[in-house]
């Protein structure tokens, strides 16, 4: 499995601190997302970026953050105002920020807040 | 914004019976609906997608079917084998949301040999 990356694979952090998640792909995809994962609840939507530069929060935004200054990256940093952190974060991408066009998922980073 | 309600959360068959998991949408302009298989430990890799002006796509073993009169979506698997263990889920989208997809909850399918 190619195209797009995430790091680490498992992230532990004390209360407190922020966190950076990285996401990288080499598929020249315009648009990237950050979801989050939990039991139960399918994949909820946090960021999304249509284009470098750009981005706008998603369904549950509060207390993350993201940049993209490069096409390829799109990191997503989880701060200590997330009240609940401890989760599997998923971060995916299409060639373009339309309908129809298929998400291409990173491995994912569970992080485990201590 | 749209809603996403998947069942069932479970689902345990035999193998060669056939699976079906069902996905109702709130919003009338939702016109993409694809389907996410995610083996365990592994990431969500489409397998299944339908289009609005469509009501029923199959590929080989699986096939979904979309009533939009009624706002919901099936997934169908015939022939069900123990590789089709995962979790699946459905997802909504509107051509104006920037690719956005709503997700189900999930429904974790267990096919036993």
């Amino acid at each position: 499995d190619g195209g797009i990356t995430q790091s680490p694979k498992y992230l532990f952090r004390k209360e407190g601190q922020n966190v950076t998640l990285s996401c990288e792909q080499n598929l020249n995809h315009d648009a990237m997302y950050w979801y989050r994962q939990d039991p139960g609840q399918g994949l909820r939507l946090i960021y999304y970026s249509q284009i470098v530069n750009d981005f706008q929060k998603g369904d549950i935004a509060e207390g993350y953050s993201v940049s993209r200054e490069k096409k390829e990256s799109f990191p997503l940093t989880v701060t200590s105002a997330q009240k609940n952190p401890t989760a599997f974060y998923l971060c995916a991408s299409t060639l373009k920020p339309v309908s129809y066009n298929e998400q291409f998922f990173g491995p994912g980073t569970r992080l485990t807040v201590l | 914004g749209e809603n996403v309600e998947q069942h069932p959360s479970t689902l345990s068959v035999q193998e060669g019976d056939s699976a079906v998991i069902k996905c109702t949408y709130s919003d009338s302009a939702s016109n993409y609906f694809p389907w996410y298989k995610q083996e365990l430990g592994k990431r969500p890799q489409l397998i299944i997608d339908i289009r609005s002006n469509v009501g029923e796509k199959k590929d080989q073993r699986i096939a979904v079917t979309l009533n939009k009169t009624a706002k919901h979506f099936s997934l169908h698997i015939t022939e069900t084998q123990p590789e089709d263990s995962a979790v699946y889920f459905c997802a909504a989208s509107r051509g104006t949301s920037y690719g956005k997809l709503t997700f189900g909850q999930g429904t974790i399918l267990t096919v036993h040999p």
